[in-house]
This record gives structure tokens, sequence and C-alpha cells, in this order.
């Protein structure tokens, strides 16, 4: 069965840092690039950031840039998003998205349930 | 960085009607444009892909239109399991989504 489970979603105070993973299963996971797509409570949605299917080539929002850290590893079917110094905005829902095709435009077709963060003193 | 626009930012509508909803982007993405549907509590399924090609799955009533800053969005008959919001997405120049159309029943 092809699926994405994100894991390691909590609440923290601001400033705090929290890393988030993403294991998936049923396809063959090295070629596509992935995402992390977060969408606050009641709001709309923003893609986090993206990384390539090798792991090289990374890209963020502006709003994270300097702050999170997508990272992925191959033999172990994972993609990680670190986040450090977070703020209240940065609470949301964070859902792990695959890309639809092998090294394609970035447009997702397979999401995960999504993991919840709250930042908030 | 490219933002998109959509509207209206809330329809309503009563089941079988002719749905249309509008993407703008504030420079042109050629075709590079996603459609997608949430419903609450659950994550974004794809629609529509590069304006016009229907997702495998996807019911035919759902159709898109558009190319470099205009794009629309049509649900032929809208349906119960319709009630949603949509987004689009451009794909263009990194990633950024429209602030999404919320389809209530009337």
């Amino acid at each position: 069965e092809v699926q994405l489970v994100e894991s390691g979603g909590g609440v923290v105070q601001p400033g705090e840092s929290l890393r988030l993973s993403c294991e998936v299963s049923g396809f063959n996971f090295g070629i596509y690039d992935m995402g992390w797509v977060r969408q606050p409570p009641g709001r709309g949605l923003e893609c986090v950031s993206i990384i390539s299917g090798s792991g090289v080539r990374t890209h963020y929002a502006d709003s994270v840039k300097g702050r999170f850290i997508i990272s992925r590893d191959n033999s172990k079917n994972m993609v990680h998003l670190h986040m450090e110094n977070l703020r209240v905005e940065d609470t949301a829902t964070y859902y792990c998205a695959k890309v639809r095709i092998p090294a394609g435009k970035w447009y997702f077709g397979l999401w995960g349930r999504g993991t919840l963060v709250s930042v908030s003193s | 960085d490219i933002q998109m626009t959509q509207s209206p930012s809330t329809l309503s509508a009563f089941v079988g009607d002719r749905v249309t909803i509008t993407c703008r982007a504030s420079q042109s993405i050629s075709s590079w444009l996603a459609w997608y549907q949430q419903k609450p509590g659950k994550a974004p399924k794809l629609l529509i892909y590069r304006a016009s090609n229907l997702e495998s799955g996807v019911p035919s009533r759902f159709s898109g239109s558009g190319s470099g800053t205009e794009f629309t969005l049509t649900i032929g008959s809208l349906q119960p399991d319709d009630f949603a919001t949509y987004y689009c997405q451009q794909y263009n120049s990194y990633s950024t989504f429209g602030q999404g159309t919320r389809v209530e029943i009337k």
C-alpha cells in the first residue's frame, strides 16, 4: 500500500526546536522529490520546503528560510523537517507530500494525514 | 514570489449546479497549475494538473482550463460529495497556493 505517515508533532514554546519525520512505503522513494506543506488552523496551504530525490537540492519558503532544514534518508524511506527557533505563526498541521511524477514539476499527488505543531507560550 | 488569488472565497450552490472557481496568478505561469480538493480534517487531494489534465480516478464532472495568468476549475454538476474547499497551486516557480474557495450547500 502506498502511504505517507508523519510523526513528531507536538506542543512547544517559542524559540524551541522540533523534528518532524515522514515514513513512506509502497513506491520507489528515491526517485521522487518530496515536500512539506503546512496549514495553520482554519487557514490555507503553504509549501514549506521541497527536497529532490537524491537529497542534493533543497528549497524553502521565505517564511522558514534559515530556520527549517529538510533532509531525507533514502535507505530508510524517510524524509525529515528539522525546525528551529519556532514562532507562534509556525503553528499548523504539517503534511508530508510526494511530488506526482519522478523528477517532475512540484505538484503533489500523494499526501500524508498530517501532524500538528503548536507553538505557544 | 508568485501570488495566487482565488475567487470567490466562498460559493453557495445547489446540488446539480454548474460551478466555476477562478484562480489568477500575479505573473505568467504558463500551464503549471494544479487544483486540489480538501475536506475538513483531511489532506488535500489532487484533482487537476497542468491546468487541464484530470488526475486518475477523479470524476469527469471536474475540468480545468486556462493558461498564463487566469485559470478556472469547473464542476459540471455539483454532487453532495463535492462540498469542500478547493485550492489552486502554481508550480512554475517553486510552489504557492491560492487562499482557497469554500463550496457550501445552498
